[in-house]
This record gives structure tokens, C-alpha cells and sequence, in this order.
């Protein structure tokens, strides 16, 4: 069974502080993809990552994709109250299923 | 609006009651997903379809559980004699094939449905 972990669960910070959150899983995936989701709304898609090691950044946001391909991370600098939300992580399983993790709730305080 | 749409918003229904929940996906997307998100959870698939073909429907819980998208559009999932564990948000997502195979969705904001 293939599944996505994410770490941590949950995420209470102040505004202007760093933070990394992971994604982790012993299968290979072919891509890799980050969704943010707030209260009472649906994923919005933020980035995809294909390449082993591929580094991609959306402003304050940077995404790592692991070199095996079983891994990720998201990493916040400089964290403010609009960037509250579940991060979900999601991998296709090579048919037309896709997986996602439980997600890191991530509370950011003004 | 360009994106996708779900309804109703909220549904409340009485163990036993049969519910049916839309979903109108973004005009031209071939790919359609359904998903289970349980509070506090991330979404768990329950079936996909291309057009109008359902290709995988391995993650629906029970036969309780049906789906369906005749004309490749509009998409209707349905739950028969509702218990409380099916208590949930509905998530619908679509995808269009270019971005498809990089497993890229757009979803609409859900259904709640409260089994009481």
C-alpha cells in the first residue's frame, strides 16, 4: 500500500518565523504534487515537482523533491497569518488513483 | 465562474435517506475525481473517470457508493440508505489532459454531508 506521511500534523507559529514541513513515503513516485486548503474550501494546487532533487520556489515558498523521488519538503520563510492552512501533499500511483497525505495544519499568529 | 462547482454546499439527511451530490466541472476537462475527506484528514479517492467512462472506481467503500457521468460533463455521485460514518466533505476535482499527466487537479469547494 502506498502512502504519503506527512510531518507534522499540526504547526502553531509566530508571523516571521521559518518552517519546514515534510513529506515522506518508501515508493517512488513519478510526481509530487502541494495543495494548500483553507476552511470550508477545496485543495488549490501550488506546485508540482517531477525531478529528483528539483528545487522549485513560489515566493516565500520553496519545494523540494528528494532525490530518489520518495520524499519531499516545503519550507515557509518569513511566515505570515495568510499563509494558515492544511498543506496537503499528493502523488498519482501509476493508474488513476492519487494518493494524499493527512496534511500539516499550519497556524500562523499576527 | 471558470472553476469548479459543487452542490449543495451542505446536505443534511437522515440515516437511511438516499443523497445525490453534483459536480460541474471546468468546461473541457476530460478527467473527473471524487474524494472523501473525513474532518481533520486528507482527501481519500473514491473514483475517477475519463469522459464518460469510469476507469477506477476501487476506492468507493461500499455498493452504496454510485457514480456516474453520462455526456462527459456534469457528474453525479450518489450514496444509497446514508449511515453516519459516511458523514464527510465530497470533494470533486477536474483536470485537463495536458496537465493531466502530472496528476494536476483543480477542485471545487465540496459538499458537506451531515448523516445524522
Amino acid at each position: 500500500t502506498q502512502l504519503l506521511e506527512q510531518s507534522p500534523q499540526f504547526l502553531s507559529i509566530q508571523e516571521g518565523e521559518n518552517l519546514t514541513v515534510y513529506c515522506n513515503s518508501s515508493s517512488v513516485f513519478s510526481s509530487l504534487q502541494w495543495y494548500r486548503q483553507e476552511p470550508g474550501e477545496g485543495p488549490v494546487l501550488l506546485v508540482t515537482v517531477v525531478t529528483g532533487g528539483e528545487v522549485k520556489k513560489l515566493k516565500r515558498l520553496t519545494f523540494q523533491f528528494g532525490d530518489a523521488r520518495k520524499d519531499s519538503s516545503l519550507h515557509i520563510t518569513a511566515a505570515q497569518p495568510g499563509d494558515t492552512g492544511l498543506y496537503l501533499c499528493a502523488a498519482g500511483t501509476g493508474g488513476f488513483k492519487t494518493i494524499f497525505g493527512a496534511g500539516t495544519r499550519l497556524f500562523v499568529k499576527a | 465562474g471558470a472553476g469548479v462547482s459543487q452542490s449543495p454546499r451542505y446536505k443534511v439527511a437522515k440515516r437511511g435517506q438516499d443523497v445525490a451530490l453534483r459536480c460541474d466541472p471546468i468546461s473541457g476537462h476530460v478527467s473527473l475525481f471524487w474524494y472523501q475527506q473525513a474532518l481533520g484528514q486528507g482527501p481519500e479517492f473514491l473514483t475517477y473517470f475519463q469522459n464518460e467512462a469510469q476507469l477506477d472506481k476501487s476506492g468507493l467503500p461500499s455498493d452504496r457508493f454510485f457514480a456516474e457521468r453520462p455526456e462527459g460533463s456534469v457528474s453525479t455521485l450518489k450514496i444509497q440508505r446514508t449511515q453516519q460514518e459516511d458523514s464527510a466533505v465530497y470533494l470533486c476535482a477536474s483536470s485537463s489532459p495536458g496537465i493531466g499527466s502530472y496528476n494536476e487537479q483543480f477542485f471545487g469547494p465540496g459538499t458537506r454531508l451531515t448523516v445524522l
